[in-house]
């Protein structure tokens, strides 16, 4: 696709239960990052994929949270046993291999997740 | 860890009237990038400064990197309605992984 595509673009879920969020990153793009932004707060980091290399996991805030990125493509945010502060927007970014000139990040336009 | 400061945190201001937000990390930065958002929106990449005490100008942006490489300025002049936004930078470390440090953004209202 042209740009990063997340999926859904909101979730409303019951405390306690697992979702699961998606993220296509633009085609070729070998870095890819997710970042949770809460109602008029900066963008908190959770985790980094490079290519092959083991992911940056630094930023999950509890082992609530995994990530997968499959076949080096699309990546999957779970969140299980979900929380009410868990409530936030998702942002997923995606960028080209790490180079001082071309390390542009692009961004989805993100998931609205609310726990009721 | 690190961290990445954004001053200040928020600004308005008379539409004409000039705008700037700093941005101080903990840690030497290998380079630097400055983003957008629009309320409602996603971050928008705006530039990227890579050499000590460079500075680069889009129109009325005008971007600055430290001489240190821990700090930089984003610096608009006579702000327009459209500049409305929260404006972020992102470094990314020395060494290590690669991962973009976002600052805490500054959230600029402009007053027509």
């Amino acid at each position: 696709g042209a740009g990063v595509s997340q999926s859904p673009s909101n979730k409303v879920t019951e405390k306690g239960k697992d979702v699961e969020l998606r993220c296509d990153p633009i085609s070729g793009h070998t870095a890819l990052y997710w970042y949770r932004q809460s109602l008029g707060q900066g963008l908190e980091f959770l985790i980094y994929f490079q290519g092959n290399s083991a992911p940056d996991k630094s930023g999950l805030p509890s082992d609530r949270f995994s990530a997968e990125r499959t076949g080096g493509s699309v990546s999957t945010l779970t969140i299980q046993r979900t929380q009410q502060e868990d409530s936030a927007v998702y942002l997923c970014a995606s960028s080209l291999l790490f180079s001082p000139q071309n390390t542009e990040a692009f961004f989805g336009q993100g998931t609205r997740l609310t726990v009721v | 860890g690190q961290q990445v400061m954004q001053i200040p945190q928020y600004q308005h201001v008379q539409e004409g009237e000039d705008f700037t937000t700093y941005c101080n990390s903990s840690t030497t930065l290998s380079n630097i990038q400055w983003y957008k958002q629009r309320p409602g929106g996603h971050p928008v990449f705006l530039i990227q400064l890579v050499k000590s005490g460079e500075v680069k100008k889009q129109k009325r942006l005008t971007f600055q990197f430290g001489e240190a490489k821990k700090n930089s300025s984003l610096h608009i002049t006579a702000t327009q309605t459209t500049d409305v936004g929260t404006y972020f930078c992102a470094g990314h470390r020395t060494s290590g992984t690669y991962k973009y440090i976002f600052g805490t953004g500054t959230r600029l209202k402009v007053l027509a």
